[in-house]
């Protein structure tokens, strides 16, 4: 059975103060590795999808990571617009499903 | 591109009601389409496989009396609560893979049940 757990559950960062998230997994045969970024009643939105250890993707203030056991989203001089939270979710050829975390919620205080 | 819309957005309904709930793919075709269920402050947690032109594929513990999936095209599926309990009262989003085989979800933008 896929595992995806999610670190920390909750962060509160100053504006521009850097920092990572960890997503930690356990599948039997990785084909994806997605983070998204849900906003307060919203559907998840799509960040970045990583398929291979020691792959990296960025987009503006965000990076992602991964190795063999886990995933990071490092946040890089983060504001306010930031805040959300932050879902990691695999997909494995075993469970052809997506298994989702339980999201870190990130707050970026001005 | 690969938008996916969800009608209506919330919706109040009263006990032993249905409801039904529109999930479409606005720019691409998807054989393949996901409902969630999501609860505050909690995670996704999957509910369905809705494959077009087939019968959708349920999750352990979820009804499928209760919760009718019908994926009548490549760009529509729908999800109906039937007999719609407050304990039904969540926040539903479907999501579409991009053509066959592929992973990427897309995600709606949600809909918000209240069962009065």
């Amino acid at each position: 059975e896929d595992q995806v757990t999610q670190s920390p559950e909750a962060l509160r960062l100053q504006e521009g103060e850097s920092s990572s998230l960890n997503c930690s997994y356990t599948v039997s045969g990785l084909r994806g590795l997605f983070w998204y970024r849900q906003d307060p009643g919203k559907g998840p939105e799509f960040l970045f999808t990583l398929y291979s250890a020691g792959e990296e993707k960025e987009k503006e203030r965000l990076k992602a990571t991964l190795t063999k056991k886990e995933s990071f989203l490092h946040i890089t001089a983060p504001k306010p617009e930031d805040s959300a939270t932050y879902l990691c979710a695999v997909y494995s050829g075993s469970a052809r499903q997506l298994t989702f975390g339980s999201g870190t919620q990130l707050t970026v205080l001005p | 591109g690969a938008v996916v819309s969800q009608h209506p957005s919330w919706v109040i309904c009263k006990s032993g009601t249905s409801v039904k709930i529109e999930c479409r793919s606005l720019d691409f075709q998807a054989t393949t389409m996901f409902w969630y269920r999501q609860f505050p402050k909690q995670s996704l947690m999957l509910m369905a496989t809705s494959n077009e032109g087939s019968k959708a594929t349920y999750e352990q513990g979820v009804e499928k009396d209760k919760f009718l999936i019908n994926h009548a095209s490549l760009t529509l599926s729908t999800l109906t609560v039937t007999s719609a309990h407050p304990e039904d009262s969540s926040f539903y989003i479907c999501s579409a893979v991009d053509g066959e085989g592929g992973s990427e979800q897309y995600f709606g933008p949600g809909t918000r049940l209240t069962v009065t």
